[in-house]
């Protein structure tokens, strides 16, 4: 079955404590993005890749890392989380970043950051 | 910086009835796309309408597109409960290197 997979789905954890949410796509997508949402901010883009190896920063980048080392992988890490990357974070990936851009997304990750 | 804005943002209407949601953009798009959201859910891909397209179905959905005025219509017929959903329009600019950007969404909910 054709799917992004995140986790964890719910996380609870504090202030400073690094964490890592995976990533994983088994559509051979070559591009791939994060997304935090928040009440009535909407969906925000954090960062994306266009292929592996490739990464930029989206609207909302600050206090985020990622990586692509392989094509069917997207870590969003945070090495220092504070309180106010409490969100519902949610990964896609598409066949190509625009004019096909169809996104598929996992089921989100819920964090608070305490 | 947000590309889409829909309108409204909270829909409430009866079983049955349609349901319309607009949303406007403000820069020249490759295409347009519309995505459901159930609660707390990821979204999911229902339409693409591209920029020389005026009017797209599948289903129970119509989606119009009108550049000059820059702004697109998800008409959804005969609304059921299921569809109880939060809408998002979604657009890739040339102006914003191709990038997809989503509006804040519709709130909406049929009523039984």
């Amino acid at each position: 079955e054709a799917q992004v997979t995140q986790n964890p789905r719910y996380l609870i954890t504090v202030t400073g404590k690094k964490l890592t949410v995976t990533c994983s796509q088994n559509m051979n997508h070559e591009y791939m993005s994060w997304y935090r949402q928040d009440p009535g901010l909407g969906l925000r883009q954090i960062y994306y890749s266009m292929n592996v190896e490739v990464t930029d920063k989206g609207d909302v980048p600050e206090g985020y890392k990622v990586s692509r080392k392989e094509k069917r992988n997207f870590p969003l890490i945070l090495e220092s989380p504070s309180p106010n990357q409490t969100s519902l974070y949610f990964c896609a990936s598409s066949r190509s970043g625009s004019t096909t851009g169809e996104l598929f997304f996992g089921e989100g990750s819920r964090l608070t950051v305490l | 910086s947000q590309q889409g804005e829909e309108d409204p943002q909270a829909l409430s209407i009866q079983e049955g009835e349609n349901a319309t949601m607009n949303c406007s953009y403000k820069t020249s798009i490759n295409n347009l796309q519309w995505y459901r959201q159930n609660s707390g859910r990821g979204l999911v891909h229902l339409i693409l309408i591209r920029s020389n397209e005026r009017e797209k179905h599948s289903g129970r959905l119509r989606v119009t597109l009108d550049t000059s005025k820059k702004s697109s219509s998800l008409l959804i017929t005969a609304s059921r409960a299921a569809d109880t959903a939060s809408y998002f329009c979604a657009t890739d600019s040339r102006d914003r290197d191709d990038k997809i950007i989503f509006g804040k969404g519709t709130r909406l909910h049929i009523l039984p």
